[in-house]
């Protein structure tokens, strides 16, 4: 299995800003997601992002208020844009194991004042 | 769209009884995962079933695919404090994403 880290792990910032969250993968993978999680709920799919393409956005999700980038195959960002209260969740980034099970970074928990 | 249902949302137990939470799909699904989060964690993989009919242990916990490959099912037999946490349950669709059941929180009685 990858182990994966996220950074920041926590942050508070206010609404009309950005947040660049970094994953960082110990082994080189393919496929990586991003997702979006509420306290207390299921997991919503952001984007996919694949090295060498654009990332793929999941219907509700935009490239402009959710920038990915995948420079190579052990890294990838990102950015959450111009950020309102509702931008208020657990953000997890995963990788595509060896027979397709994902396995999860400690996600990023934001808040938006 | 492709769902993926799951019941129930949450399960009270006393330490010591069983557990089950269950899925369903509106398609057939090439293979179901099930995770488990801890309060505070994030999702970790616990297994993967592919085939018809499929059954998988794990120590206390059994893992059954239905034999059309649309309902799925977790099981723990006399549960611990370990075990507290949400389990999850995800089909997957054909370009490697996983569809995500709403996840079923065990609960230990204090």
């Amino acid at each position: 299995s990858a182990v994966i880290s996220q950074k920041p792990s926590r942050d508070i910032c206010q609404r009309g800003t950005s947040l660049t969250i970094q994953c960082q993968v110990d082994s080189q993978v393919t496929m990586m997601f991003w997702y979006r999680q509420q306290p207390g709920q299921s997991l919503t799919l952001i984007a996919t992002a694949n090295q060498g393409s654009e990332a793929t956005y999941e219907s509700g999700f935009v490239i402009d208020k959710f920038p990915i980038s995948r420079p190579n195959l052990t890294f990838s960002t990102l950015t959450v844009s111009n950020m309102s209260p509702e931008d208020s969740s657990i953000y997890l980034c995963s990788v595509l194991g060896g027979t397709y099970e994902q396995y999860f970074g400690p996600g990023t928990r934001l808040t938006v004042t | 769209g492709q769902q993926v249902m799951q019941i129930p949302q949450y399960q009270h137990v006393q330490e010591g009884e069983d557990f089950t939470t269950y899925c369903n799909s509106s398609t057939t699904l090439s293979n179901i995962q099930w995770y488990k989060q801890r309060p505070g964690g994030h999702p970790v993989f616990l297994i993967q079933l592919v085939k018809s009919g499929e059954v998988k242990k794990q120590k206390r916990l059994t893992f059954q695919f239905g034999e059309a490959k649309k309902n799925s099912s977790l099981h723990i037999t006399a549960t611990q404090t370990t075990d507290v946490g949400t389990y999850f349950c995800a089909g997957e669709d054909s370009n490697y994403q996983l569809i995500w059941g709403a996840g079923t929180k065990l609960i230990i009685k204090p």
